[in-house]
């Protein structure tokens, strides 16, 4: 069973400054990899996803992430924060399970961004 | 807004009740999903329907029965909880419910309150 593990449950940036979350992923074939979003009292919105094309993948909002099998990793950037980026992302991998689709979410890293 | 919409958004309700939450999606998707989100806890998926029938149930108690009349929109029908069932219920919707590269859309939930 492929699992997901985000190595912060917080992470305290101030405004203009780089974001990095990091996600590690274990997975016996080739995943695909999201980044999904939720804001206070929102839904859960997709920020990126990988599906085996390019390594290094652009999404919403300035944001992206790299996937690197050899570390299988999935870590999500921003090059300067903003604050209505102050959310809890989640990394997630995709697998079919009894021929159809599952998602499989970390427990979430909240991002803080102070003025 | 993602297309998929929830009612009602907050409830509160006894252990003996009956209660319904309702899901929508504008989207023309054939897969829709019911997922649990607790504090402290990975996102849960509960339930998959495809071409609305069901095609995952992920050990959820009977206390919980969903229903999927067309593939636009899908029920979660409640009776008897327990307040450890008190946490945010997401819909979302897909194109398809076999690949695992497609981008589930996410409504904004129904907070439930079980007393």
């Amino acid at each position: 069973a492929q699992s997901v593990t985000q190595l912060d449950s917080h992470v305290s940036v101030s405004e203009g400054t780089p974001v990095l979350l990091r996600c590690n992923y274990s997975s016996s074939y080739s995943p695909s990899l999201f980044w999904y979003v939720q804001h206070p009292n929102k839904g859960l919105q997709l920020l990126l996803k990988y599906t085996s094309a390019a390594t290094l993948v652009k999404g919403i909002n300035g944001f992206e992430a790299e996937f690197k099998k050899s570390e299988t990793s999935f870590h999500l950037t921003k090059p300067s924060a903003h604050m209505s980026d102050a959310a809890e992302y989640f990394c997630v991998v995709s697998e079919l399970y009894t021929g159809f689709q599952k998602l499989v979410f970390g427990t979430g890293t909240r991002l803080l961004v102070s003025p | 807004e993602t297309g998929v919409t929830q009612t009602p958004r907050h409830l509160v309700m006894g252990m003996t009740n009956k209660k319904s939450l309702k899901c929508e999606q504008h989207l023309g998707h054939n897969a829709m999903y019911w997922y649990k989100q607790s504090a402290k806890k990975p996102l849960e998926l509960m339930f998959v329907y495809s071409l609305e029938e069901r095609v995952e149930n992920n050990s959820v108690p009977s206390r919980f029965s969903p229903e999927c009349p067309n593939s636009s929109h899908l029920f979660l029908h409640l009776h008897t909880l327990q307040p450890e069932d008190s946490a945010l219920y997401l819909c979302a919707s897909s194109q398809s419910g076999e690949i695992a590269y497609n981008e589930q859309f996410f409504g904004p939930g129904t907070r439930l309150t079980v007393l």
